[in-house]
């Protein structure tokens, strides 16, 4: 066990709905993570929250949003789905903002559109 | 072109080999470097990380960044089939606003057999 919970662990839905994602940092870790895994782009950075506040972004789509709550918990949500958006969303965290020395990486979600 | 190429293998060796994989990259501005172990169906595990250019050793693992020419190497010594596994190197540039986002390879998929 990393530290870094995600939940669920597998979702299934259809095109045009919205889910969200939850992770939990490991504790006292500040900065959150999210990444996307998919078999042809590999693992895409989608973006970083310290302490709450949004501190890089990757290639977000405009369909998905995220936030980290002052418990630092964080949730990514994922509008309008489409196909091409099943994957494997994992979630990251580490002390400081920079993530200089590494992340630990929650087990994912697996999301699969139909 | 991709920012990080990496060599997708898959590699097989025997046990008890030296194992070689690497990396290389575009960006110029990269100053962290990682390499992730991924089993399947699970999240990324970082394994080593270095800063700037030079070697580290942990163990059976050896890292090594050459930045004039964009080239970083993970050996693994005495490969176990324990170390069968996806590795995936990553990379980040230090970031204004201390954010931070790995840009990772594709990945490696390496077998060890007995």
């Amino acid at each position: 066990d990393s530290g870094v919970t995600q939940t669920p662990k597998h979702l299934i839905t259809a095109t045009g709905q919205r889910v969200t994602l939850r992770c939990s940092p490991r504790s006292g870790d500040l900065s959150v993570y999210w990444y996307q895994q998919s078999l042809d782009q590999g693992l895409q950075f989608l973006i970083q929250y310290y302490n709450g506040e949004e501190r890089a972004k990757g290639n977000i789509l405009e369909r998905f949003s995220a936030q980290q709550f002052p418990d630092l918990h964080s949730e990514l949500n994922l509008s309008s789905l489409e196909l091409g958006d099943s994957a494997l969303y994992f979630c990251a965290s580490s002390v400081g903002g920079t993530g200089g020395s590494g992340y630990t990486f929650g087990s994912g979600t697996r999301l699969t559109v139909v | 072109q991709k920012e990080v190429e990496q060599d997708p293998g898959p590699l097989s060796v025997p046990e008890g080999a030296i194992v070689s994989l690497n990396c290389t990259y575009s960006n110029s501005a990269f100053q962290y470097f990682m390499w992730y172990r991924q089993y399947s169906r699970k999240g990324p595990e970082l394994l080593m990380y270095t800063y700037s250019s030079g070697n580290k050793e942990d163990g059976r693992f050896t890292a090594q960044v050459d930045k004039s020419s964009k080239y970083i190497s993970l050996f693994i010594r005495d490969s176990q089939p324990s170390d069968s596994a996806t590795y995936l190197c990553a990379m980040s540039p230090i970031l204004t606003g201390g954010g931070n986002k790995l840009t990772f390879g594709t990945g490696t998929q390496l077998k060890v057999e007995l």
